[in-house]
């Protein structure tokens, strides 16, 4: 069985562009989370979408917003790109929208801001 | 607020080594959820373990084994005669909230390079 995909898995953005992020999760799971991980650090929870609502946001600003469709599939899009939004976006899925079992996490979306 | 704290940055092994991985957290839930993640290279963080609250049963699995002591908030992990493939960056991870927690929100440590030499 296919596992949680990222695309795309490199990108190099310049300040203030825009970037939109996609993860599919694994088939039958309906929860997608994004965390944002810094070189050198632990990944920080973003968001969760739970049969397409979203259930929480972490401290980020309105700059980062996401959706998920019907298909369970999700985005992530980050305006106004910052030099300090460089980093590795994780995508993780879970059959469940609640801590019951462990989050299946893609490779990432590795993002450069120049 | 919630915390995890992994203190050991970075830690060199040579095969056959056992190291222990050391995890400390902060919750003021009752109940709550523990993990442990693997990061590869890949940056795929793979899934070792989880650990309920109310469950303070060492728990070995293979070469790796977990001692989860609540009353020094501590869930240390150790990998007995550690291999190469070890090598990998290791982060500790706490659930917030459990009950009418709707979400799956992990609060991650800063994890621990290990780096295991041949």
């Amino acid at each position: 069985d296919a596992g949680v995909t990222q695309s795309p898995t490199h990108l190099i953005k310049t300040r203030g562009q825009h970037v939109t992020l996609r993860c599919s999760p694994i088939s039958g799971h309906k929860s997608v989370s994004w965390y944002q991980q810094v070189l050198g650090q632990g990944p920080q929870f973003i968001f969760q979408y739970y049969e397409k609502e979203e259930r929480g946001r972490g401290n980020f600003p309105d700059r980062f917003s996401a959706r998920q469709f019907p298909n369970y599939s999700s985005e992530l899009n980050v305006n106004a790109l910052l030099l300090g939004d460089s980093a590795l976006y994780l995508c993780a899925s879970s059959p469940v929208g609640r801590v019951a079992g462990e989050l299946f996490f893609g490779e990432g979306s590795r993002l450069t801001v120049l | 607020a919630q915390k995890v704290t992994q203190a050991q940055t970075e830690i060199s092994v040579v095969e056959k080594e056992d190291v222990t991985l050391d995890c400390v957290y902060e919750t003021r839930d009752t109940t709550y959820y523990l993990f442990w993640y693997k990061q590869p290279p890949s940056g795929e963080l793979v899934f070792l373990i989880r650990r309920n609250s109310f469950d303070e049963q060492n728990e070995i699995s293979g070469r790796y084994s977990w001692n989860f002591q609540k009353s020094t908030s501590s869930f240390n992990f150790t990998i007995t005669a550690s291999q190469v493939v070890d090598s990998a960056v290791y982060f500790c991870a706490l659930s917030e909230g459990y009950y009418g927690g709707a979400t799956n929100k992990l609060i991650f440590g800063t994890g621990t390079l290990l780096a295991v030499q041949p």
